[in-house]
C-alpha cells in the first residue's frame, strides 16, 4: 500500500512555456501533499504543502506565482511551473500524507520524481 | 548550524558487512524519526518509522532513537550490493509544524 505515482517522469521543454506536473495517492486518501525540489547531489527542499480544497503554503523564497499548486480531490495535486527557465531545471518530487496510515499519519510517502529540464 | 546533521559519506562497505548510519538534531521538537533510501533519480522510499525513542527492527534494518542525545541510527545487516543508494534521515512533530526536516543524506556504496 501507499503508492504515490508521478507524472511525466521526464520533461524536455522550451523556456518560457508552462508545465503540469501531477501527483497522485493511488491507493489511500491523501488529506496533505508536498512538492519537493531536489538538485544534484543534494537533499529535498520543500517547496510547498497543499492541503486538499484550499489554498497551498508556500515556503519562504518560492515564488507561489511561477509555481502554481492545485489539490483538487484527496487523491490528486498539480504543480504548474509557469513561465519555466533554465534555472528551473530540476528533480521535482511530491509525497503524500494520509489519515493514519501506515507509520502513522506523520509518514510521508513519496512519488517516483519528475525531471524537468528547460532548454 | 543546520537542524539536521547527517555525514554526506560516501560510506563504502564490502557485502554481508554493516552499514552504520546516524543523524544528529537540535530541534526537541522532533518526534518522528524515519529513513528513507534514495536510489539515483528517484523518489525517496520510506524504510524505517520510529516514534519517540526506542529501537525498532524491520528485516535487514535497525532503526533507534537517543531523543536524549538528540541522535538517531540505522543499521543495514548483511549489507547486499542492491543497498548502494542514498540514505536520508528525516524527523517531524506537531510543534515543528507537521513539515518534514532531512538530513542532507548519505550516499552508500556496497561492493561485491
Amino acid at each position: 500500500g501507499a503508492v504515490v505515482s508521478q507524472h511525466p517522469s521526464w520533461v524536455i521543454c522550451k523556456s518560457g512555456t508552462s508545465v503540469k506536473i501531477e501527483c497522485r495517492s493511488l491507493d489511500f486518501q491523501a488529506t496533505t501533499m508536498f512538492w519537493y525540489r531536489q538538485f544534484p547531489k543534494q537533499s529535498l527542499m520543500l517547496m510547498a504543502t497543499s492541503n486538499e480544497g484550499s489554498k497551498a503554503t508556500y515556503e519562504q523564497g518560492v515564488e507561489k506565482d511561477k509555481f502554481l499548486i492545485n489539490h483538487a480531490s484527496l487523491t490528486l495535486s498539480t504543480l504548474t511551473v509557469t513561465s519555466a527557465h533554465p534555472e528551473d531545471s530540476s528533480f521535482y518530487i511530491c509525497s503524500a500524507r494520509g489519515r493514519g496510515g501506515q507509520g502513522g499519519t506523520d509518514t510521508q510517502y513519496f512519488g517516483p520524481g519528475t525531471r524537468l529540464t528547460v532548454l | 548550524q543546520k537542524e539536521v546533521e547527517q555525514d554526506p559519506g560516501p560510506l563504502s562497505v564490502p557485502e554481508g558487512a554493516i552499514v552504520s548510519l546516524n543523524c544528529t538534531y537540535s530541534n526537541s521538537a522532533f518526534q518522528y524519526f524515519m529513513w528513507y533510501r534514495q536510489y539515483s533519480r528517484k523518489g525517496p522510499e520510506l524504510l524505517m518509522y520510529t516514534y519517540s525513542s526506542g529501537n525498532k527492527e524491520d528485516g535487514r534494518f535497525t532503526a533507534q532513537v537517543d531523543k536524549s542525545s538528540k541522535y538517531i541510527s540505522l543499521f543495514i545487516r548483511d549489507s547486499q550490493p542492491s543497498d548502494s543508494a542514498t540514505y536520508l534521515c528525516a524527523m517531524s512533530g506537531k510543534a515543528a509544524g507537521n513539515k518534514l526536516t532531512f538530513g542532507g543524506g548519505t550516499r552508500v556504496l556496497v561492493k561485491p
